[in-house]
């Protein structure tokens, strides 16, 4: 199956740092990225779209000097945390979309990587 | 604003039992509809999805799709102690276009099964 690899799994950085969390997509090609934000007990929230070769489009209230994401290549994207700030600390994931992939009765064209924990002190 | 709204719970159920998760949405234009089980500290991992009206079996999950009422469901039959997790729905609206794929998902229900 399709494996989305998300690197590093677990970041501890300092206050005004800038931390980069890497997405790869490992046997397929990702024409779309999508990186979600998640606050303990909370669910996912959508931060940003990512398609190769274009910018990426942020959702409302996600601010894109501060989360530069760049999706250079059809198999990897990157987010990078700038300035990081205690209130940054999250748990990062990332979703890729298979080139072509439509959605049918048997398969999803979706898939997840394993998550980045930051942690800002 | 498109919403995707769950019962947070958390819901217990014993060992063996029938579990019964619930989801509304707002927007009638949604298009597909997604579970997922995330456990503590981990990314999401799908278990099934349904578009169409109607019920879709998978080994012990079940999702039921009913558009009129903006409504999918998911129960889990004979539960077990493994399935205790966070499970999250998620709608996709959009069919085409570049941003095909984005999912909107809910605040997820905690389901504890017990011995």
């Amino acid at each position: 199956g399709a494996v989305v690899s998300q690197h590093p799994s677990r970041v501890i950085c300092k206050s005004g740092t800038s931390v980069k969390i890497e997405c790869r997509s490992l046997d397929f090609q990702a024409t779309t990225m999508f990186w979600y934000r998640q606050f303990p007990k909370q669910s996912l929230m959508l931060m940003a779209t990512s398609n190769e070769g274009s910018k990426a489009t942020y959702e409302q209230g996600v601010e894109k000097d501060k989360f530069l994401i760049n999706h250079a290549s059809l198999t990897l994207s990157t987010l990078t945390v700038t300035s990081a700030h205690p209130e940054d600390s999250s748990f990062y994931i990332c979703s890729a979309r298979e080139q072509g992939a439509v959605l049918s009765s048997y398969n999803s064209p979706l898939h997840f990587g394993n998550g980045t924990r930051l942690t800002v002190t | 604003q498109k919403e995707v709204e769950q019962n947070s719970g958390p819901l217990s159920v014993p060992e063996g039992a029938i579990a019964s998760l619930n989801c509304t949405y707002s927007d009638r234009g949604s298009q597909s509809f997604f579970w997922y089980r995330q456990y503590s500290g981990k990314s999401p991992e799908l278990i099934m999805f349904i578009y169409s009206n109607g019920d879709k079996e998978d080994g012990r999950f079940t999702a039921q799709l009913n558009k009129a009422s903006q409504y999918v469901s998911l129960l889990i039959r004979d539960s077990q102690p493994s399935d205790s997790a966070t499970y999250l729905c998620a709608v996709l609206y959009r069919a085409g276009g570049t941003s095909y794929g984005k999912l909107t998902f809910g605040q997820g229900t905690i389901l504890t099964v017990h011995p």
